[in-house]
């Protein structure tokens, strides 16, 4: 069946340090969202990219959707504490959504 | 306030004693999931339901029933619960087209 593969599964940093995560999908898809989840929460909807090569920007956040549709990341530049967190892609295919397995950041002050 | 809510928060029950898990949403949306979250696994889709009397399986479906009676309520039922049915379970639902999914708080269930 489909999926979508997603590293690293864990990243420590240094407070201002840069944090990248990839995903991977074996199949095109649709469009992929991303999620945070912090500690003991639930995933919370950070942006969704639909066009081929997109490129979208959330304050120190970068998002890419690779031109192939199959691959996407998350950069952040100067992380900061409050970023710690668990982050998820999504790949929408056909009403169906496949979630990476999560990167989980920790931040050290 | 817009919100998905779930009940119960913590189940601990045993094997084979039939349960549900519900889930309400107050946005009127359409489209309602269920997933599953384990460690190293990320979330895994259950079922999902683009409306009203309209459910299909997700990636891992065996061992769980859903129904889509009303728009705003999505149950998740496990008829006879084994150990590996213990899990975080999250409920979501979104509006049509491309858009977000907005996520409850999460169910733990732990089947001995």
């Amino acid at each position: 069946g489909q999926q979508v593969m997603q590293i690293p599964q864990y990243q420590h940093v240094q407070e201002g340090e840069d944090f990248t995560t990839y995903c991977n999908s074996s199949t095109t898809l649709s469009n992929i969202q991303w999620y945070k989840q912090r500690p003991g929460g639930h995933p919370v909807f950070l942006i969704q990219l639909v066009k081929s090569g997109e490129v979208k920007k959330q304050k120190r956040l970068t998002f890419q959707f690779g031109e192939a549709k199959k691959n996407s990341s998350l950069h952040i530049t100067a992380t900061q504490t409050t970023d710690v967190g668990t982050y998820f892609c999504a790949g929408h295919n056909f009403n169906k959504f496949y979630f990476g397995s999560g990167t989980k950041l920790n931040v050290k002050p | 306030e817009a919100q998905v809510t779930q009940n119960p928060r913590y189940l601990i029950t045993v094997t084979g004693k039939k349960l549900t898990v519900t889930c309400s949403q107050n946005m009127n949306h359409e489209y309602m999931s269920w997933y599953r979250q384990d460690p190293g696994l990320g979330l895994r889709q259950i079922y999902y339901s683009m409306n009203v009397e309209v459910t299909d399986k997700g990636d891992v479906p065996e061992g769980y029933k859903v129904s889509r009676k009303e728009k705003r309520n999505f149950p998740l039922i496990l008829e006879s619960p084994s150990p590996n049915q213990t899990s975080l379970y999250f409920c979501a639902s979104r509006g049509t087209g491309i858009q977000p999914q907005h996520f409850g708080d999460g169910t733990r269930l732990s089947i001995l």
